[in-house]
């Protein structure tokens, strides 16, 4: 079965550190390009980050360059989101989508991991 | 940066009728790189559209995209219960940043 699998979401402090994860399976993880997502309560979606299929480049939006790092271990099918410094605005449902074969639209996303982020 | 803004924000159809989604952007975008979004309450967004008019695997021909410029569409024919949920369009490259409109919701009339 086709399918992203994200974990490791939760409620954490201002200022602490956490790491997504997101399982891959059904499809040739190492070739394709992947992306996490995330969405705010009640908001709409903004992209986070980007990393090519070999983790060779990686893209991060403004609002969390130099706080998070994506990273891809392909022997294991896993994406991961390394978060320092959260804050309140970081907290959202954070999805990882991956890329489109031909395209860089987003063909495939996970159910979702919500991080909170409350004193 | 390039905006993208939707409208209507809500749009309030029966089924059965025609739906026509709206997204403007702030300046000229490639076509090849405008995509369109569905997400229902609880879940995950799903691909609809891709290029601007490729519908994605396992999509009904009941939705269909068009547009150049900066005036994109997605239009649903006939609209089923299943198709009132959230919209987004998002203009994307082959790199970042990969912006998404603010969403338009459709809700049953």
């Amino acid at each position: 079965q086709v399918q992203l699998v994200e974990s490791g979401g939760g409620v954490v402090q201002p200022g602490e550190s956490l790491t997504l994860s997101c399982a891959a399976s059904g499809f040739i993880f190492s070739i394709y390009g992947m992306f996490w997502v995330r969405q705010a309560p009640g908001k709409g979606l903004e992209w986070v980050a980007y990393i090519l299929f070999d983790g060779s480049v990686k893209y991060y939006a403004d609002s969390v360059r130099g706080r998070f790092t994506i990273s891809r271990d392909n022997s294991k099918n896993t994406l991961h989101l390394q978060m320092n410094s959260l804050s309140p605005e970081d907290a959202a449902v954070y999805y990882c989508a991956k890329r489109l074969d031909s395209d860089f639209a987003f063909d495939l996303w996970g159910q979702g991991t919500p991080v909170t982020v409350s004193s | 940066e390039i905006v993208l803004t939707q409208s209507p924000g809500t749009l309030s159809l029966s089924p059965g009728d025609r739906a026509t989604l709206s997204c403007r952007a702030s300046q000229s975008v490639r076509s090849t790189y405008l995509a369109w979004y569905q997400q229902k309450p609880g879940q995950a967004p799903r691909l609809l559209i891709y290029g601007a008019s490729n519908r994605a695997t396992g999509i009904s021909d009941r939705f269909s995209g068009s547009g150049s410029g900066t005036d994109f569409t997605l239009t649903i024919s006939s609209l089923e219960p299943e198709d009132f949920a959230v919209y987004y369009c998002q203009h994307y490259g082959t790199s970042p940043p990969y912006t998404f409109g603010q969403g338009t919701k459709l809700e049953i009339k």
